[in-house]
């Protein structure tokens, strides 16, 4: 089993701000995938990342996996409420990270 | 295009009972999967279907857990006998392509929130 740890566990932004998560492994991934689930819902995909150093931007949201494949981290610029919200991320054995929670203050 | 249904959304029971989710796939995914999520946990996977097959059951707890996909459809999920430890959201994924180890998109359900007492 390749264990996948996201941190912060927590994270509680004003409006306007930047920040970063990350979901970091020991081992090698041949994918990595992240979602966003909010509450009563199912996780969304957001994106899959397959090539190490690869960047992939979404809107105000910037992907990067790590060169060696064992790692990835989330930023998003000017955080808005719309993106509060679990961020897991998930490898390509179909295991999640515990997530980050996300809250954006008006 | 209609997404994964899950039925029921709610259910909560005794311990030692028994009890079953049902989870309809989108049409045309032949890769299904069933997740548990513990409160404040990411998603584990129980068990992964390609279209009647299991591809992957290594973390389900065959003692008490079970789950079929008769028809390469539809599927179901039991737990007998439930335990207080089982209280959880029970997720229902597909996606169009998958295997061991390949990860196509997936789609999830909103999922069943059993609390066991």
């Amino acid at each position: 089993t390749q264990l996948l740890e996201q941190s912060p566990q927590f994270l509680s932004i004003q409006e306007g701000e930047n920040l970063t998560v990350y979901c970091n492994s020991s081992s090698v991934f041949s994918s990595l995938q992240w979602y966003r689930q909010e509450p009563g819902e199912g996780p969304v995909l957001l994106v899959t990342v397959v090539t190490g150093g690869e960047v992939k931007k979404l809107k105000r949201l910037t992907f990067q996996f790590g060169d060696a494949r064992k790692d990835s981290s989330l930023h998003i610029t000017a955080a808005q409420p719309g993106d509060t919200g679990l961020y897991l991320c998930a490898g390509n054995d179909m295991r999640f990270g515990a997530g980050t929670r996300l809250t954006v203050k008006p | 295009e209609a997404g994964v249904a899950q039925s029921p959304r709610y259910k909560i029971i005794e311990k030692r009972q028994s009890v079953a989710f049902w989870c309809n796939p989108i049409s045309g995914h032949a890769t299904l999967y069933w997740y548990q999520q513990i409160l404040g946990q990411g998603p584990k996977l129980l068990i992964q279907f390609q279209n009647n097959g299991v591809v992957d059951d290594s973390q389900l707890p065959k003692d008490r857990f079970s789950a079929e996909r008769l028809k390469g459809v539809d599927s179901t999920l039991k737990i007998q006998p439930a335990k207080l430890e089982d209280s959880a959201v029970y997720l229902c994924a597909s996606s169009l392509v998958g295997g061991a180890n390949i990860v196509g998109e997936q789609y999830f359900g909103p999922g069943t929130r059993l609390t066991v007492t």
